[in-house]
């Protein structure tokens, strides 16, 4: 099955500065990639995704890019601000499969004012 | 769009009781709900695929006897935990995949913390 590795577990990030998420996945079939954004105690919010036929895609300050020879793709996210501070996790899969998501072991973005 | 409530957000329950725990698509349907399982500071952890009409999918190592699943409607899906134990104990969360055309993205719950004294 998918398996999906995630790094760093924790970051901390200057205010104004960017962070950068990075994440590789195990099964070359898979081509769904999405980010989600989850804060203490609540749900898990998609922020971003991608699919195989793109390398890059962006919304404002979100961008993610995918390496499809290499298996990984990545988190970018610049201008950092005080409420980016959650857990990121990046999760994987192959939507003619049964799509279920593999996720990332998270990490814990902090963003110091 | 694309909310999805659960119910209930909190639930106490002595051990060797079953709990019924709602999954709903409130303005979509989902012929597609996942139900998780997430431990403190820690990753979502799938549990099952449900699918609507249809048994459902355990992951490996997924008690289906003790996490009876059942997806009536394309916006209802249920986990009922059977004779549940202290090890129980847990954050669930359920997702749903809008059943419109190539749509991928899972949209979740708030999710549903379980204590079982």
């Amino acid at each position: 099955g998918e398996n999906v590795e995630q790094h760093p577990s924790t970051l901390s990030v200057q205010e104004g500065d960017s962070a950068v998420i990075k994440c590789t996945y195990s099964d070359s079939a898979s081509n769904y990639f999405p980010w989600y954004k989850q804060e203490l105690g609540k749900r898990p919010q998609l922020i971003i995704d991608i699919r195989s036929n793109v390398g890059e895609k962006k919304d404002q300050r979100i961008a993610v890019t995918l390496n499809k020879t290499a298996k990984h793709f990545s988190l970018h996210i610049t201008e950092t601000q005080p409420e980016d501070s959650a857990v990121y996790f990046c999760a994987a899969s192959y939507s003619l499969g049964n799509e279920k998501l593999t996720f990332g072991t998270g990490t814990r973005l902090t963003i110091i004012p | 769009g694309a909310v999805v409530s659960q119910h209930p957000s909190r639930v106490i329950c002595k051990s060797g009781t079953s709990v019924k725990i709602e999954c709903r698509s409130l303005d979509f349907q989902a012929t597609t709900m996942f139900w998780y399982r997430q431990f403190p500071k820690q990753s979502l952890m799938l549990m099952a695929t449900s699918n609507e009409g249809s048994k459902a999918t355990y992951e490996q190592g997924v008690e289906k006897d003790k996490f009876l699943i059942n997806h009536a409607s394309l916006t209802l899906s249920t986990l009922t935990v059977t004779s549940a134990h202290p090890e129980d104990s847990s954050f669930y969360i359920c997702s749903a995949r809008p059943a419109i055309g190539a749509r991928l993205e899972q949209y979740f719950g708030p999710g549903t913390r379980l204590t079982v004294t």
